[in-house]
Order: structure tokens, then C-alpha cells, then sequence
């Protein structure tokens, strides 16, 4: 069994519907939980950053961190066809500098 | 435009070479890390340096090795290249002591083994 577990999708939606993308996890060490959109053939982008439980919102993209279920979510409102792309979950442990366990990734399609 | 630069954008190489990967972290940040991402492994953690030393291992083959410089620059080297090696390269940085483990990516470097 993967550390983190990510539905690859793909998703397809209606320009303006709302997006819930979710990570289940196995390592209850894990402290850091992070959001990266890829677009095709780039590098990752860090969307949103979050510590231990709780909800974070940032514009259209809200995440939520449920450490007693082992389960993240990312919601993206009003989706617009630039957010197609893949988005990634990441997790990592306590403390400082630590790698980063990443999800396999969900490709995401928002068609006009 | 994470700051993290990496070059170079694609190499193309045939098996057995060697090849050599450089990675330039955004401007203060003291530790780089080395990913390999290839379609049937997603995202993997190679190696991460932080102000020179080596800090932690993944999975990393022992064909590869990488250095980080006196001028925080990491290099990445793969040696014996075989066919599966075929993969994109990132690096990525981070230093902020108030947000651990925020990491920015690089664009990558695509690398073809023929």
C-alpha cells in the first residue's frame, strides 16, 4: 500500500463547477500537507500550504486537513478552463527540511 | 516563477552515458532537493542537501550521485544510463524556518535515454 493515496482521475467538469479533489494518507507522522498544480511537462506549483488540521482558503482554492480520518481535500470554486492541469497532493513530517511523499497526481479537465 | 532555475531544459543521451544535471535555488534558500518523476512512479524523492551536507536519502540508484556547492548550486549526476532512466528532473528549494517543508519546483530537466 502507497503512503498517499490520490484518484488519477481523469476529472472532467463544466467551466464554473465546484472541484473536490481528495488525498487519503497512511503515516500518521505526517505534519505538512501541501497542494502543487502541474501543467503539462512543468515543474509543480505550490498552490496551497497547510499545517496539521484544519481548513486554509486562498481565493477560488480552499483546503481542508482531517488528521483523525487521514484525509485531505482541495476545493476549487467557479473552475476556470486554466485550472485544467494535474494537481498533486504532498505531505511531509514534523520538523524542519524534511522530503516531501506525493500523491499520484489527479488530471484535471474544465471544458467551457 | 519559483526562482529555482535548472538546466538544462532537455537532454537527449544513448545508454551507458553520462550525464550531469544543475539545479540554482531560489536566492537565501540553503536546501535542494532532487526528484525524479516518471509516469509509473509519480513523484519520487531522490536526495536532499541542505548548506553543503547531505541531509536525507530516498530512492536514489547507486548509479546516481549528486554534490551542492559552496555557492548553494546542486548537480545532479547519472552515470550508466539506462533506458528507465528516462524521466524529468526536478529540483527544489526551501528555507523558511516559519514554514517547514514549503517546497518551490523548478521547471525540470527531461531527460531521453535512446
Amino acid at each position: 500500500q502507497k503512503e498517499v493515496e490520490q484518484d488519477p482521475g481523469p476529472l472532467s467538469v463544466p467551466e464554473g463547477a465546484i472541484v473536490s479533489l481528495n488525498c487519503t494518507y497512511s503515516n500518521s507522522a505526517f505534519q505538512y500537507f501541501m497542494w502543487y498544480r502541474q501543467y503539462s511537462r512543468k515543474g509543480p506549483e505550490l498552490l496551497m500550504y497547510t499545517y496539521s488540521s484544519g481548513n486554509k482558503e486562498d481565493g477560488r482554492f480552499t483546503a481542508q486537513v482531517d488528521k483523525s480520518s487521514k484525509y485531505i481535500s482541495l476545493f476549487i470554486r467557479d473552475s476556470q478552463p486554466s485550472d485544467s492541469a494535474t494537481y498533486l497532493c504532498a505531505m511531509s513530517g514534523s520538523g524542519g527540511y524534511n522530503k516531501l511523499i506525493f500523491g499520484a497526481g489527479t488530471r484535471l479537465a474544465v471544458h467551457p | 516563477d519559483s526562482g529555482v532555475t535548472q538546466t538544462p531544459k532537455h537532454l537527449i543521451t544513448a545508454t551507458g552515458q553520462r550525464v550531469t544535471l544543475r539545479c540554482s535555488p531560489r536566492s537565501g534558500d540553503l536546501s535542494v532537493y532532487w526528484y525524479q518523476q516518471s509516469l509509473d512512479q509519480g513523484l519520487q524523492f531522490l536526495i536532499q542537501y541542505y548548506n553543503g551536507e547531505e541531509r536525507a536519502k530516498g530512492n536514489i540508484l547507486e548509479r546516481f550521485s549528486a554534490q551542492q556547492f559552496p555557492d548553494l548550486h546542486s548537480e545532479l549526476n547519472l552515470s550508466s544510463l539506462e533506458l528507465g532512466d528516462s524521466a524529468l528532473y526536478f529540483c527544489a528549494s526551501s528555507t523558511r524556518p516559519d514554514r517547514p517543508n514549503e517546497q518551490f519546483f523548478g521547471p525540470g530537466t527531461r531527460l531521453t535515454v535512446l
